[in-house]
């Protein structure tokens, strides 16, 4: 399948500051990714959808102006958290999808502890 | 909007024995795939299986295949000759767009 690969794996930050996630396809292009959360013992919960070279739609209850997210080109996503809080820290994952219902490849997951 | 039920939140079965994890979803869509995703405790998610709506025919990939039936909404996951390596998490996924999860099956093997 697919390599979607993203990182930082794990990461540590102070409350308050900002937070830089990439997820990037590394033998395909991906016109759709997708942002999920993950609590510990439960399902993922999507987050958001951006297609590339468009704005991202958040799903509802999720803030973009905390989460903000750019698709700047077909291999890569980002997802920046800003302005860090405890109750931010969760488990991210991205998934890449070449189109509408194919299969989507997802990344290892990043997880962001907020102190 | 899509959603996917996983009744049984845990699940145990032996070494070798076989066991069939449930998931139910619904939609209003006819066209759509539907998942099982595998997540150890590395938290990588792994595709399991697919099945294309559209096929009558029941996926097979190895040891796992599904019971999938259109009509009932209804979409299993059997796992034949259970080994120690398949203890993780086990998602069912709807994909109409974005992939909507069920809230999981933890699956535990059993020597």
């Amino acid at each position: 399948g697919a390599v979607v690969s993203q990182h930082p794996s794990w990461v540590i930050c102070k409350s308050g500051t900002s937070v830089k996630i990439e997820c990037r396809s590394l033998d395909f292009q991906a016109t759709t990714m997708f942002w999920y959360r993950q609590f510990p013992k439960q399902s993922l919960m999507l987050m958001a959808t951006s297609n590339e070279g468009s704005k991202a739609t958040y799903e509802q209850g999720v803030e973009k102006d905390k989460f903000l997210i750019n698709h700047a080109s077909l291999t890569l996503s980002t997802l920046t958290v800003t302005s860090a809080h405890p109750e931010d820290s969760s488990f991210y994952i991205c998934s890449a999808s070449g189109g509408r219902r194919a299969e989507a490849f997802f990344g290892q997951g990043t997880r962001l502890t907020v102190v | 909007a899509q959603t996917v039920t996983q009744s049984q939140p845990e699940m145990s079965v032996q070494e070798a024995e076989t066991v069939t994890l449930s998931c139910t979803y619904d939609t209003s869509e006819s066209d759509y795939y539907l998942f099982w995703y595998k997540q150890p405790p590395s938290r990588q998610m792994i595709l399991v299986i697919r099945q294309e709506a559209y096929k009558q025919q029941n996926a097979t990939e190895n040891r796992f295949s599904v019971n999938f039936q259109k009509a009932a909404k209804s979409f299993s996951l059997k796992i034949s000759d259970s080994q120690l390596g398949d203890a993780a998490m086990y998602f069912c996924a709807f994909s109409g767009y974005a992939l909507n999860f069920g809230k999981g099956t933890s699956l535990l093997v059993t020597p």
